[in-house]
Protein backbone atom coordinates (compact mmCIF):
# COMPACT_ATOMS: atom_id res chain seq x y z
CA UNK A 1 0.00 0.00 0.00
CA UNK A 2 1.58 3.38 -1.29
CA UNK A 3 1.56 5.92 1.81
CA UNK A 4 1.39 9.36 1.72
CA UNK A 5 1.34 11.43 5.24
CA UNK A 6 1.26 14.61 6.29
CA UNK A 7 0.62 16.58 9.51
CA UNK A 8 -2.77 17.00 9.04
CA UNK A 9 -2.42 20.84 10.90
CA UNK A 10 -3.75 23.17 10.89
CA UNK A 11 -0.54 25.01 11.12
CA UNK A 12 -0.57 28.87 11.91
CA UNK A 13 1.63 30.97 10.91
CA UNK A 14 1.78 34.73 11.23
CA UNK A 15 1.56 36.97 8.01
CA UNK A 16 5.01 37.45 6.57
CA UNK A 17 5.93 34.60 8.29
CA UNK A 18 7.91 31.17 6.60
CA UNK A 19 5.50 28.55 6.16
CA UNK A 20 6.78 25.18 6.48
CA UNK A 21 5.39 22.03 5.35
CA UNK A 22 5.92 18.58 5.04
CA UNK A 23 5.37 15.16 3.53
CA UNK A 24 6.76 11.72 3.46
CA UNK A 25 5.71 8.66 1.41
CA UNK A 26 6.33 5.39 1.49
CA UNK A 27 7.32 3.89 -2.30
CA UNK A 28 11.00 4.47 -2.22
CA UNK A 29 10.76 4.05 -6.12
CA UNK A 30 8.72 7.10 -6.27
CA UNK A 31 10.02 9.53 -9.01
CA UNK A 32 7.20 12.50 -8.87
CA UNK A 33 6.23 14.78 -6.42
CA UNK A 34 3.60 17.04 -6.53
CA UNK A 35 1.78 20.17 -4.11
CA UNK A 36 -1.49 21.59 -4.38
CA UNK A 37 -3.21 23.84 -2.72
CA UNK A 38 -6.92 23.65 -2.15
CA UNK A 39 -9.30 26.11 -0.49
CA UNK A 40 -12.50 25.21 0.62
CA UNK A 41 -14.91 23.90 -1.65
CA UNK A 42 -12.67 23.89 -4.34
CA UNK A 43 -10.82 21.14 -6.39
CA UNK A 44 -6.88 21.33 -6.21
CA UNK A 45 -4.72 24.04 -8.05
CA UNK A 46 -1.11 22.75 -8.87
CA UNK A 47 1.44 25.03 -6.89
CA UNK A 48 4.70 22.84 -7.31
CA UNK A 49 6.50 19.83 -8.92
CA UNK A 50 9.72 18.49 -8.30
CA UNK A 51 11.52 15.14 -9.52
CA UNK A 52 14.95 15.50 -8.46
CA UNK A 53 16.77 15.73 -5.13
CA UNK A 54 17.04 19.43 -3.58
CA UNK A 55 15.34 22.38 -4.04
CA UNK A 56 13.07 24.06 -6.45
CA UNK A 57 12.20 27.20 -6.37
CA UNK A 58 9.27 29.65 -7.57
CA UNK A 59 8.68 32.70 -6.48
CA UNK A 60 7.84 32.96 -2.43
CA UNK A 61 7.58 28.80 -2.64
CA UNK A 62 10.25 26.57 -2.62
CA UNK A 63 10.16 22.50 -2.56
CA UNK A 64 12.55 20.48 -1.33
CA UNK A 65 13.01 16.84 -1.79
CA UNK A 66 15.12 14.14 -0.30
CA UNK A 67 14.90 10.48 -1.84
CA UNK A 68 17.28 8.79 0.84
CA UNK A 69 14.50 9.94 3.69
CA UNK A 70 11.61 9.70 1.47
CA UNK A 71 10.70 13.59 2.16
CA UNK A 72 8.81 16.55 0.39
CA UNK A 73 8.44 19.83 1.84
CA UNK A 74 6.90 23.12 1.23
CA UNK A 75 8.32 26.30 2.16
CA UNK A 76 6.11 29.39 1.74
CA UNK A 77 8.07 32.61 2.54
CA UNK A 78 6.26 35.99 3.71
CA UNK A 79 3.30 33.94 3.81
CA UNK A 80 -0.07 36.15 3.34
CA UNK A 81 -4.06 35.35 4.72
CA UNK A 82 -4.51 34.42 0.86
CA UNK A 83 -2.35 31.41 1.20
CA UNK A 84 -4.73 29.85 4.36
CA UNK A 85 -5.64 26.64 2.62
CA UNK A 86 -5.18 23.02 2.58
CA UNK A 87 -1.70 22.07 0.82
CA UNK A 88 -1.88 18.56 -0.68
CA UNK A 89 1.42 16.24 -1.06
CA UNK A 90 0.51 13.71 -4.13
CA UNK A 91 3.57 11.29 -5.23
CA UNK A 92 3.62 9.23 -8.22
CA UNK A 93 5.00 5.94 -7.66
CA UNK A 94 6.99 3.42 -9.31
CA UNK A 95 6.16 1.93 -12.30
CA UNK A 96 2.60 3.84 -12.08
CA UNK A 97 1.14 7.24 -13.43
CA UNK A 98 -1.68 7.52 -10.81
CA UNK A 99 -1.19 10.24 -7.60
CA UNK A 100 -1.43 9.32 -4.37
CA UNK A 101 -2.22 12.02 -2.30
CA UNK A 102 -1.75 12.86 1.15
CA UNK A 103 -4.74 13.98 3.25
CA UNK A 104 -3.27 17.63 3.75
CA UNK A 105 -2.63 19.99 5.85
CA UNK A 106 -4.67 22.71 6.73
CA UNK A 107 -2.32 26.29 6.91
CA UNK A 108 -3.75 29.26 8.76
CA UNK A 109 -2.02 32.90 8.12
CA UNK A 110 -2.88 34.89 10.56
CA UNK A 111 -2.80 38.31 9.59
CA UNK B 1 -1.26 26.10 -17.10
CA UNK B 2 -3.46 23.27 -18.23
CA UNK B 3 -7.90 23.89 -18.31
CA UNK B 4 -9.68 20.93 -17.58
CA UNK B 5 -13.19 21.92 -17.50
CA UNK B 6 -15.80 19.37 -15.21
CA UNK B 7 -19.80 20.38 -14.80
CA UNK B 8 -22.01 20.02 -13.42
CA UNK B 9 -20.37 22.44 -10.36
CA UNK B 10 -23.20 21.35 -8.24
CA UNK B 11 -25.97 19.31 -8.40
CA UNK B 12 -28.77 17.69 -5.87
CA UNK B 13 -30.52 14.73 -7.00
CA UNK B 14 -33.24 12.53 -5.49
CA UNK B 15 -32.28 9.26 -4.69
CA UNK B 16 -32.40 6.39 -7.21
CA UNK B 17 -32.02 8.67 -9.99
CA UNK B 18 -28.52 9.06 -12.04
CA UNK B 19 -26.23 12.28 -12.56
CA UNK B 20 -23.76 12.59 -14.81
CA UNK B 21 -20.53 14.44 -14.72
CA UNK B 22 -18.56 15.63 -17.29
CA UNK B 23 -14.96 16.45 -17.61
CA UNK B 24 -13.22 17.96 -20.57
CA UNK B 25 -9.95 18.95 -21.65
CA UNK B 26 -9.94 22.23 -23.45
CA UNK B 27 -6.49 23.22 -24.19
CA UNK B 28 -4.70 20.02 -24.78
CA UNK B 29 -5.56 15.99 -25.52
CA UNK B 30 -5.71 13.89 -22.63
CA UNK B 31 -5.04 10.63 -23.08
CA UNK B 32 -5.55 9.36 -19.44
CA UNK B 33 -8.43 10.72 -17.56
CA UNK B 34 -8.36 10.40 -13.46
CA UNK B 35 -11.82 10.55 -11.26
CA UNK B 36 -11.78 11.01 -7.53
CA UNK B 37 -14.35 11.40 -4.65
CA UNK B 38 -13.18 13.42 -1.38
CA UNK B 39 -15.60 13.87 1.72
CA UNK B 40 -15.46 16.29 4.07
CA UNK B 41 -12.30 17.11 5.68
CA UNK B 42 -10.41 13.54 4.02
CA UNK B 43 -8.11 13.56 1.00
CA UNK B 44 -8.93 12.86 -2.05
CA UNK B 45 -9.37 9.04 -3.15
CA UNK B 46 -8.96 7.55 -6.62
CA UNK B 47 -11.74 6.07 -8.09
CA UNK B 48 -10.99 5.33 -11.46
CA UNK B 49 -8.38 5.62 -14.27
CA UNK B 50 -10.07 6.83 -17.54
CA UNK B 51 -8.44 5.60 -20.82
CA UNK B 52 -9.21 7.21 -24.05
CA UNK B 53 -11.21 4.29 -26.27
CA UNK B 54 -10.76 1.49 -23.15
CA UNK B 55 -12.58 0.50 -20.08
CA UNK B 56 -12.04 1.86 -17.25
CA UNK B 57 -9.80 0.81 -14.50
CA UNK B 58 -11.37 0.72 -11.06
CA UNK B 59 -9.74 1.10 -7.81
CA UNK B 60 -10.69 -1.65 -5.23
CA UNK B 61 -13.55 -0.73 -3.62
CA UNK B 62 -15.42 0.89 -6.24
CA UNK B 63 -18.19 -0.49 -8.52
CA UNK B 64 -17.77 -0.31 -11.39
CA UNK B 65 -21.62 -0.92 -12.35
CA UNK B 66 -22.47 2.24 -9.99
CA UNK B 67 -20.06 4.59 -11.45
CA UNK B 68 -19.81 4.61 -15.10
CA UNK B 69 -17.02 6.10 -16.57
CA UNK B 70 -16.65 6.94 -20.50
CA UNK B 71 -13.72 8.38 -22.16
CA UNK B 72 -15.04 8.55 -26.18
CA UNK B 73 -12.71 11.20 -26.87
CA UNK B 74 -9.33 12.67 -25.92
CA UNK B 75 -10.97 15.76 -24.74
CA UNK B 76 -13.77 13.89 -22.51
CA UNK B 77 -14.57 11.94 -20.18
CA UNK B 78 -18.08 11.37 -18.49
CA UNK B 79 -18.96 9.92 -14.66
CA UNK B 80 -22.37 8.64 -14.22
CA UNK B 81 -23.50 7.68 -10.77
CA UNK B 82 -26.31 5.00 -11.19
CA UNK B 83 -29.08 4.66 -9.13
CA UNK B 84 -27.61 7.51 -6.62
CA UNK B 85 -28.23 7.37 -2.41
CA UNK B 86 -27.12 9.59 0.19
CA UNK B 87 -24.26 7.92 0.61
CA UNK B 88 -22.86 9.09 -2.62
CA UNK B 89 -22.93 12.55 -1.77
CA UNK B 90 -19.70 13.83 -1.71
CA UNK B 91 -17.05 16.47 -3.67
CA UNK B 92 -16.16 14.61 -7.45
CA UNK B 93 -13.30 15.61 -8.86
CA UNK B 94 -11.79 15.09 -12.36
CA UNK B 95 -7.85 15.39 -13.32
CA UNK B 96 -7.05 15.00 -17.11
CA UNK B 97 -2.50 14.53 -18.33
CA UNK B 98 -0.96 15.10 -21.24
CA UNK B 99 1.03 11.50 -22.26
CA UNK B 100 0.69 8.45 -20.73
CA UNK B 101 2.73 7.46 -18.06
CA UNK B 102 5.57 10.55 -18.51
CA UNK B 103 7.52 11.48 -15.66
CA UNK B 104 7.10 14.56 -15.93
CA UNK B 105 3.69 15.15 -16.58
CA UNK B 106 1.49 16.87 -14.61
CA UNK B 107 -1.97 16.29 -13.28
CA UNK B 108 -4.72 19.68 -14.18
CA UNK B 109 -8.01 18.76 -12.33
CA UNK B 110 -11.55 20.28 -13.34
CA UNK B 111 -13.40 22.58 -10.49
CA UNK B 112 -15.14 19.58 -9.23
CA UNK B 113 -18.69 18.56 -8.53
CA UNK B 114 -20.57 18.63 -5.21
CA UNK B 115 -23.42 16.06 -5.44
CA UNK B 116 -25.94 16.00 -2.74
CA UNK B 117 -28.57 12.96 -3.22
CA UNK B 118 -31.41 13.45 -1.23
Amino acid sequence: QKEVEQNSGPLSVPEGAIASLNCTYSDRGSQSFFWYRQYSGKSPELIMSIYSNGDKEDGRFTAQLNKASQYVSLLIRDSQPSDSATYLCAVIGAGSYQLTFGKGTKLSVIP
Amino acid sequence: GAVVSQHPSRVICKSGTSVKIECRSLDFQATTMFWYRQFPKQSLMLMATSNEGSKATYEQGVEKDKFLINHASLTLSTLTVTSAHPEDSSFYICSAEAGQGARNTEAFFGQGTRLTVV
